[in-house]
């Protein structure tokens, strides 16, 4: 079946401190999602991406859609500890319903 | 709080027991998901719902796990003679019909474990 391949699998950063992450499939996806997910709880959804090429932010969260619809990236700028957390990305096929999720990046802050 | 609302929370099992989850969908979606997610991985796809149409099973939904949504509005999981494998969180999610209806919105989950 599909998959998405997420890394870097974790990273321990400082606080302050810029992280990207990415996501890259062997299939073509016409929407990119980025999540986010705490310790017992469900995914948050923290962007949506719908057009190739398309650099989307929310607030200190910046998300493109790759030109060839096989990746997508996710960057946090200035983190802080509340960012501690599992980032997915998850993408959705022009065909289908479902969503295809990577394994996910375990991001950890210093403070 | 109109998000997505899962019951129980966690449900511990015997093996070979029956066990049923409820999912409260996002009250204006009328797409509902369940997913399936395991330590260390991302959710998997189990089925979808659109109103009350079942219209997509995954191969991970074997013939002891079955899903309703009878009225188009809650849904129900429920997993026959469980087995230890299927110890996992299973999630919920919902959206629209509209142009942003790849967002799916999850609840919180049901963690399941079967001793």
């Amino acid at each position: 079946g599909q998959q998405l391949n997420q890394s870097p699998q974790s990273m321990f950063i400082q606080e302050g401190e810029d992280v990207s992450m990415n996501c890259t499939s062997s299939s073509i996806f016409n929407t990119w999602l980025w999540y986010k997910q705490d310790p017992g709880e469900g995914p948050v959804l923290l962007i949506a991406l719908y057009k190739a090429g398309e650099l989307t932010s929310n607030g200190r969260l910046t998300a493109q859609f790759g030109i060839t619809r096989k990746d997508s990236f996710l960057n946090i700028s200035a983190s802080i500890p509340s960012d501690v957390g599992i980032y997915f990305c998850a993408g959705h096929m022009e065909y289908g319903n479902k969503l295809v999720f990577g394994a996910g990046t375990i991001l950890r802050v210093k403070s | 709080d109109t998000g997505v609302s899962q019951d129980p929370r966690h449900k511990i099992t015997k093996r070979g027991q029956n066990v049923t989850f409820r999912c409260d969908p996002i009250s204006e979606h009328n797409r509902l998901y369940w997913y399936r997610q395991t330590l260390g991985q991302g959710p998997e796809f189990l089925t979808y719902f659109q109103n009350e149409a079942q219209l997509e099973k995954s191969r991970l939904l074997s013939d002891r796990f079955s899903a309703e949504r009878p009225k188009g509005s809650f849904s129900t999981l429920e997993i026959q003679r469980t087995e230890q494998g299927d110890s996992a969180m299973y999630l919920c999610a919902s959206s629209t019909s509209g142009s942003s209806y790849n967002e799916q919105f999850f609840g919180p989950g049901t963690r399941l474990t079967v001793l």
